[in-house]
């Protein structure tokens, strides 16, 4: 079965610029988080969708970022406009809804801002 | 607000020495998950725990949930170098959907 899928896997791009993230989860799982990870402040959730619904944003840094959840399919994670200080691991991850259910990491998308 | 505190952030251990790392919640959870993280990797589930005072094993790897359901280790026996990488603990909570994710504990191997 194919876990969850991200893309780009790699990418560089210059300050000012936008980026998206991409993000396909694993078909029948209901929840869908964006993580970003970084060595100062470890593993933050910034979003997470139930049902294509955003449920809670509160960890969306601020406006430059946004995500959106078109179909039980697929999502975006923006950054426009991008910075440095956005440098970092995205992890798309999916679950089935409920407290406690496992979730499902992507491999990861490595973003550097220069 | 609700905090799960990791430690220790590092430990480096010769091959062959055992590893623990403690996870400690502020509040009662209704699990607590752990995740193994290579270098380079994405996290990926290694076990859930629900009930108070469980204890599990996967070979080599023992994990706990404190009785209270508010603490939890694990332990690695004999280390090898593919045991290296990061390990987190990550509780729930019955209401929340939200995993609270420790700080992670690190485990290096020294040559």
């Amino acid at each position: 079965d194919a876990g969850v899928i991200q893309s780009p896997r790699h990418e560089v791009t210059e300050m000012g610029q936008e980026v998206t993230l991409r993000c396909k989860p694993i078909s029948g799982h209901n929840s869908l988080f964006w993580y970003r990870q970084t060595m100062m402040r470890g593993l933050e959730l910034l979003i997470y969708f139930n049902n294509n619904v955003p449920i809670d944003d509160s960890g969306m840094p601020e406006d430059r970022f946004s995500a959106k959840m078109p179909n039980a399919s697929f999502s975006t994670l923006k950054i426009q406009p991008s910075e440095p200080r956005d440098s970092a691991v995205y992890f798309c991850a999916s679950s089935q809804q409920g407290s406690g259910a496992t979730i499902y990491f992507g491999e990861g998308s490595w973003l550097t801002v220069v | 607000g609700q905090q799960v505190m990791q430690i220790p952030q590092y430990q480096h251990v010769q091959e062959g020495e055992d590893f623990t790392t403690y996870c400690n919640s502020s509040t009662t959870l209704s699990n607590i998950q752990w995740y193994k993280q290579r270098p380079g990797g994405h996290p990926v589930f290694l076990i859930q725990l629900v009930k108070s005072g469980e204890v599990k094993k996967q070979k080599r790897l023992t994990f706990q949930f404190g009785e209270a359901k508010k603490n939890s280790s694990l332990h690695i026996t004999a280390t090898q170098t593919t045991d290296v990488g990061t390990y987190f603990c990550a509780g729930g909570r019955d209401s929340n959907y939200q995993l609270i994710w420790g700080a992670g504990t690190k485990l290096i191997i020294k040559p």
